[in-house]
């Protein structure tokens, strides 16, 4: 059964630095997403992603954050500068249609020091 | 705002005993509801949506629009139910983002 894959499964970083999450979601896949999971709260969605643009950002995707698909197959998270808050367990999900069922990835947990 | 609502941090159970996990939600439009479990090490998975009214591995959840409320059920619990459960809510008049609660961890002992 496909499924939706991350890497790395962990990365630790300074702050202020750059880091990027990758993600491949299931193949005839369209609609894409990032969450995020600080360590001991709620599964919070930070974008989604259909048709090669961002249909929602929530309020925690500011400017350092950004998304792209620059393959057709790789979906990616960049957050620029990085900030102690930024550590976290970020979860990609896709879905065929938005309305289906969402299919998560096993996350990729950041610390950021 | 949107909100799901999940009371119980733990619920701890016997082998055999029935499980209720609640959830509360608070949209204004009509909602699409599911629950999703996270067994320990793995990935989040969709145990069930309430469109598809169907029962896996025993669970079912009914969704009451009067109360707002989308509850867990089993009747007899398994050890290996033993996960973290999240109630989610999808919004369909925007991009389909889920909005989870916090999450019942579920122990069920021998």
């Amino acid at each position: 059964e496909p499924e939706v894959t991350q890497t790395p499964s962990h990365q630790v970083t300074q702050m202020g630095q750059e880091v990027i999450l990758r993600c491949v979601p299931i193949s005839n896949h369209l609609y894409f997403y990032w969450y995020r999971q600080i360590l001991g709260q709620k599964v919070e969605f930070l974008v989604s992603f259909y048709n090669n643009e961002i249909s929602e950002k929530s309020e925690i995707f500011d400017d350092q954050f950004s998304v792209e698909r620059p393959d057709g197959s790789n979906f990616t998270l960049k957050i620029r500068s990085t900030k102690l808050e930024d550590s976290a367990m970020y979860f990609c999900a896709s879905s065929r249609t938005g309305i289906e069922t969402q299919y998560f990835g096993p996350g990729t947990r950041l610390l950021v020091l | 705002a949107q909100r799901v609502t999940q009371p119980e941090k733990l619920l701890s159970v016997f082998k055999g005993a029935p499980v209720e996990l609640k959830c509360n939600y608070s949209y204004s439009g009509s909602p699409e509801l599911f629950w999703y479990v996270q067994y320990s090490r793995q990935r989040l998975q969709l145990l069930l949506r309430h469109i598809s009214r169907e029962s896996i591995k025993g669970f079912t959840a009914d969704l009451n629009k009067g109360e707002t409320s989308f509850h867990l059920k089993k009747p007899f619990a398994q050890e290996e139910d033993s996960a973290m459960y999240y109630c989610a809510l999808s919004e369909a008049d925007s991009s389909y983002k889920l909005i989870f609660g916090s999450g019942t961890r579920l122990l069920v002992r021998p």
